[in-house]
């Protein structure tokens, strides 16, 4: 059974920083791609980041230089370094893992609140 | 960016009623669209993917179809587990973009 377990969300201050991670099980990993989805509350789904097998990396314009994704193959897990934090980074964060170009599972999110 | 525009953003409709709605992408995004339900409280669930194949365990009341820039998403005969929110996503191209979603509401 494939299984996504997200954590690391929290409340932060504006310009502060967060380390997501994604636990992933069920599946191999290595052999992948996986992203990061937002939610803002209320609002609808954001996509944020993929991180392909190969290594390589794509982002949405909004967090380009801002969020970084990384994944450890060998710990099966997924990150998302999140720095220069804003308010419209506020949302609950998704991560999923790729299924040709689409994304066929999903975490239950980790809610990152931006504020001061 | 691609944008991709759903309509209508409300759908008020009855158990038992044929459904479509409408997905268009702003450029040529050929076969290249997925369909997602999401419940309140719940992450988001994929129906469908590449416009028309339906994912394992998705009841065959769902159907997608269209190329190019124009897709629908239809559901046969509604059922009281469809009232959700629908969105379309497209996987041509970096970034990936969503619609802003569907509505479907119980008249």
């Amino acid at each position: 059974e494939v299984q996504l377990l997200e954590s690391g969300g929290g409340l932060v201050q504006p310009g502060g920083s967060l380390r997501l991670s994604c636990a992933a099980s069920g599946f191999t990993f290595s052999d992948c791609g996986l992203s990061w989805v937002r939610q803002a509350p209320g609002k609808g789904l954001e996509w944020v980041s993929t991180i392909l097998r190969t290594g390589d990396t794509y982002y949405a314009d909004s967090v380009k230089g801002r969020l970084t994704i990384s994944r450890d193959n060998s710990e099966n897990t997924l990150y998302l370094q999140m720095n220069s934090l804003r308010a419209d980074d506020t949302a609950l964060y998704y991560c999923a893992k790729d299924f040709g170009g689409a994304q066929d599972y999903w975490g239950q999110g980790t809610l990152v609140t931006v504020s001061s | 960016d691609i944008q991709m525009t759903q309509s209508p953003s409300t759908l008020s409709a009855s158990v038992g009623d044929r459904v479509t709605i409408t997905c268009r992408a702003s450029q040529n995004i050929r076969y290249n669209l997925a369909w997602y339900q999401q419940k309140p409280g719940k992450a988001p669930k994929l129906l469908v993917s590449k416009a028309s194949t339906l994912q394992s365990g998705v009841p065959s009341r769902f159907s997608g179809s269209g190329s190019g820039t124009e897709f629908t998403l239809t559901i046969s005969s509604l059922q009281p587990d469809d009232f959700a929110t629908y969105y379309c996503q497209q996987d041509e191209r970096y970034p990936r973009t969503f619609g802003q979603g569907t509505k479907l509401e119980i008249k």
